[in-house]
C-alpha cells in the first residue's frame, strides 16, 4: 500500500510552545488529508480535514485557532499546536486520500502517528 | 454520542481459532464500514471493507459480515494467528471520506 510519513514522531514541548507536526504521502499525490486525534483507550476523534489549496474544514468543537493546518502541496499538510497546553497532549494521526484511487474510501492511508506531550 | 461502538475493549482467542470482533452503528446513514488494524504507536492499516448493499465480504482469512436491520457488523478472523495480535477499530463512512471509527478491539491470539 501506499506510505504517509509523519514527522516528528514523538515530542516533548513546554506549554505555552507551538508544535508542528507534518503529514506527507510518500508515493502518491492527495487531494484531501485527515487529521485525528487519538486518547487512550479512546477511538480515533476525526479533527478536521484537509483539501489542498483550500481553507481545512474543521470538525464541530474544534478550534481552528488553536489547531492550524495547512495544506500546501499535494503531498504534504502540516497540523501545527498554538500554545499548547498539557490537555493537548495526545497522538495525532494524519490519513491522506490517493487522488487517483479508484476504490474510494480504499484509498485512505494512515501515517505512524505524532505523539505529543505538553509538558 | 458515539456512532460506531465497539463494547468489547479486549478478546483473547486461542491460536488457530475464531476470532469474531462485534461493532454496532446507531446512525443509518452509514453506507461504507472498515476495519482497521492497529499497532502500538502506529497508524491504522486498512483490513477489509464493506458497502452497505452487501451483507459479506471475504479476504483470505478475514471476513466482514453486516447485517443492516440490526445496525451491527462483525469482522470474523480463522484461523486466529499470533500476528495478529492487535488492536482492530470499526469504521463507518456516509457518502465521504470521513470516517468515523470505534473505540477499538484489543485481540490477544495465545500460541
Amino acid at each position: 500500500g501506499a506510505v504517509v510519513s509523519q514527522h516528528p514522531s514523538w515530542v516533548i514541548c513546554k506549554s505555552g510552545t507551538s508544535v508542528k507536526i507534518e503529514c506527507r504521502s510518500l508515493d502518491f499525490q492527495a487531494t484531501t488529508m485527515f487529521w485525528y486525534r487519538q486518547f487512550p483507550k479512546q477511538s480515533l476523534m476525526l479533527m478536521a480535514t484537509s483539501n489542498e489549496g483550500s481553507k481545512a474544514t474543521y470538525e464541530q468543537g474544534v478550534e481552528k485557532d488553536k489547531f492550524l493546518i495547512n495544506h500546501a502541496s499535494l503531498t504534504l499538510s502540516t497540523l501545527t499546536v498554538t500554545s499548547a497546553h498539557p490537555e493537548d497532549s495526545s497522538f495525532y494521526i494524519c490519513s491522506a486520500r490517493d487522488s487517483l484511487g479508484s476504490s474510494g474510501y480504499n484509498e485512505q492511508f494512515f501515517g505512524p502517528g505524532t505523539r505529543l506531550t505538553v509538558l | 454520542d458515539q456512532q460506531v461502538k465497539q463494547n468489547s475493549p479486549s478478546l483473547s482467542v486461542q491460536e488457530g481459532r475464531i476470532s469474531i470482533l462485534n461493532c454496532d452503528y446507531t446512525n443509518s446513514m452509514f453506507d461504507y464500514f472498515l476495519w482497521y488494524k492497529k499497532y502500538p504507536a502506529e497508524g491504522p492499516t486498512f483490513l477489509i471493507s464493506i458497502s452497505s448493499i452487501k451483507d459479506k465480504n471475504e479476504d483470505g482469512r478475514f471476513t466482514v459480515f453486516l447485517n443492516k436491520s440490526a445496525k451491527h457488523l462483525s469482522l470474523h478472523i480463522v484461523p486466529s494467528q499470533p500476528g495478529d495480535s492487535a488492536v482492530y477499530f470499526c469504521a463507518a463512512s456516509k457518502g465521504s471520506y470521513q470516517l468515523t471509527f470505534g473505540k477499538g478491539t484489543k485481540l490477544s491470539v495465545i500460541p
